[in-house]
């Protein structure tokens, strides 16, 4: 059964960074196309962002409010997709999850882990 | 950006009775529309892809329809467990979510 487990989530100030991991198994991470994914307090769901896979080149996308400041990346040695967010802002505070695709679609999910950007 | 609108935002409903959901996009999304059910504290759970493929593991009380603008979930007979946060989720421009659907007890 796939595996996505996030870590990295805390308290930060505004302007600062953090960088989110999330550690998968069970799967060929190489080859999947990953995505992370928001969801602010008691809100709905936000893409942020996506990684192909490196066999597909391993370029990276984001959504209008994030880039610039966010950068999505992986390791297939470790099997670890990240997320560095940097500048951040108090409408960045969510739980954020990492997710594999299937065909466009949001396939598996991590359980999530909550950043909270406050002075 | 394409905006998915749910409704209604609030269904009561009974279990055992059928319950009917929709998502209307702004514009054209042709079939590339997908359902995720959220519960509380848990990660979404992928439902329905392409607009009417259950995925891996769905019951099959669980049934998608729709394409171009205008699309429904339908759940036939709620169980107690479908109580939920219903998401629907397009792919033909980037990646938009609407803005739920929650299905509560009556």
């Amino acid at each position: 059964e796939v595996q996505l487990v996030e870590s990295g989530g805390g308290l930060v100030k505004p302007g600062g960074s953090l960088r989110l991991s999330c550690a998968a198994s069970a799967f060929t991470f190489a080859n999947a196309w990953m995505h992370w994914v928001r969801q602010a307090p008691g809100k709905g769901l936000e893409w942020v962002g996506r990684i192909k896979s490196e066999t597909d080149g391993g370029t990276t996308d984001y959504s209008a409010p994030v880039k610039g400041r966010f950068t999505i990346s992986r390791d297939a040695s470790k099997n670890t997709l990240s997320l560095q967010m940097n500048s951040l802002k108090t409408e960045d505070t969510a739980v954020y999850y990492c997710a594999t695709e299937i065909a466009g679609w949001f396939d598996s999910w991590g359980q999530g882990t909550l950043v909270t950007v406050s002075s | 950006e394409i905006v998915l609108t749910q409704s209604p935002a609030t269904l009561s409903l009974s279990p055992g009775e059928r319950a009917t959901l929709s998502c209307r996009a702004s514009q054209s999304v042709r079939t590339y529309l997908a359902w995720y059910q959220q519960k509380p504290g848990q990660a979404p759970r992928l439902l329905i892809y392409d607009a009417s493929n259950r995925a891996t593991g769905i019951p099959a009380r669980f049934s998608g329809s729709g394409s171009g603008t205008d699309f429904t979930l339908t759940i036939s007979s709620l169980e107690p467990e479908d109580f939920a946060v219903y998401y629907c989720q397009q792919r033909s421009d980037w990646f938009t979510f609407g803005q739920g659907t929650r299905l509560e007890i009556k």
